[in-house]
């Protein structure tokens, strides 16, 4: 079945990039999302990138899709610690999103 | 105010009570869905219903049901809850683009 895989736990020094990767098993998939979750929140919708793109950049984002290898992957450049939360990879295509299990990015000051 | 707004946001209850979870949405979204997150386990979809006469089991529909009362309104019911059933429960709605919005979310305790 549809599966979304990624790393659980990362920790990076304040100033410094992240980058949170993902890898998907459905090829058909349009679109894929990162989700952010804060404590005792809900999740957010980051940001998206459509299945015919390579890349998507938007202020401190970078989404890198490579779909060949079905990897995903958000950068985020100068991690703040406001940027400590879960981030969730996403696929979907015209049903349902599967959702990965989620990454809890700590930033260190 | 919340586009996407669930009640209530906690609740303790017993094993054996009947508990009903709601949600409601303004942003005119068809789709709504119930996931449940646990540690670990991250999101797993429950129910979901891309309209007011379709209703589908997600992935871990057993011990719990829905109802879904108007394009805007979609209810969790747990008939006779369980100590496993206790987690954190998101209901979300989607349009046809498939990003979907997320409720605050409601922590449910079964003791």
């Amino acid at each position: 079945g549809e599966d979304v895989e990624q790393s659980l736990f990362l920790s990076v020094r304040e100033g410094d990039s992240s980058v949170i990767n993902c890898t998907y098993t459905d090829s058909s998939s349009t679109y894929l999302y990162w989700y952010k979750q804060e404590p005792g929140a809900g999740l957010q919708l980051l940001t998206y990138i459509f299945s015919n793109m390579d890349m998507k950049q938007d202020q401190r984002l970078t989404v890198l899709l490579n779909k060949k290898d079905k990897h995903l992957s958000l950068r985020i450049a100068d991690t703040q610690t406001g940027d400590s939360a879960i981030y969730f990879c996403a696929e979907g295509g015209q049903g349902n999103l599967i959702f990965g299990k989620g990454t809890k990015l700590s930033v260190k000051p | 105010d919340a586009d996407v707004t669930q009640t209530p946001r906690n609740r303790i209850t017993k094993t054996g009570k009947r508990i009903m979870l709601e949600c409601s949405q303004t942003k005119g979204h068809d789709r709504m869905y119930w996931y449940r997150q646990d540690p670990g386990l991250g999101l797993r979809l429950i129910y979901y219903s891309f309209d007011v006469k379709d209703i589908n089991k997600g992935e871990i529909s057993d011990g719990y049901s829905v109802s879904r009362q108007a394009q805007a309104k979609f209810s969790l019911s747990l008939e006779s809850a369980i100590p496993n059933q206790t987690a954190l429960y998101f209901c979300a709605t989607s349009g046809f683009s498939n990003e979907q919005f997320f409720g605050p979310g409601t922590r449910l305790t079964v003791l």
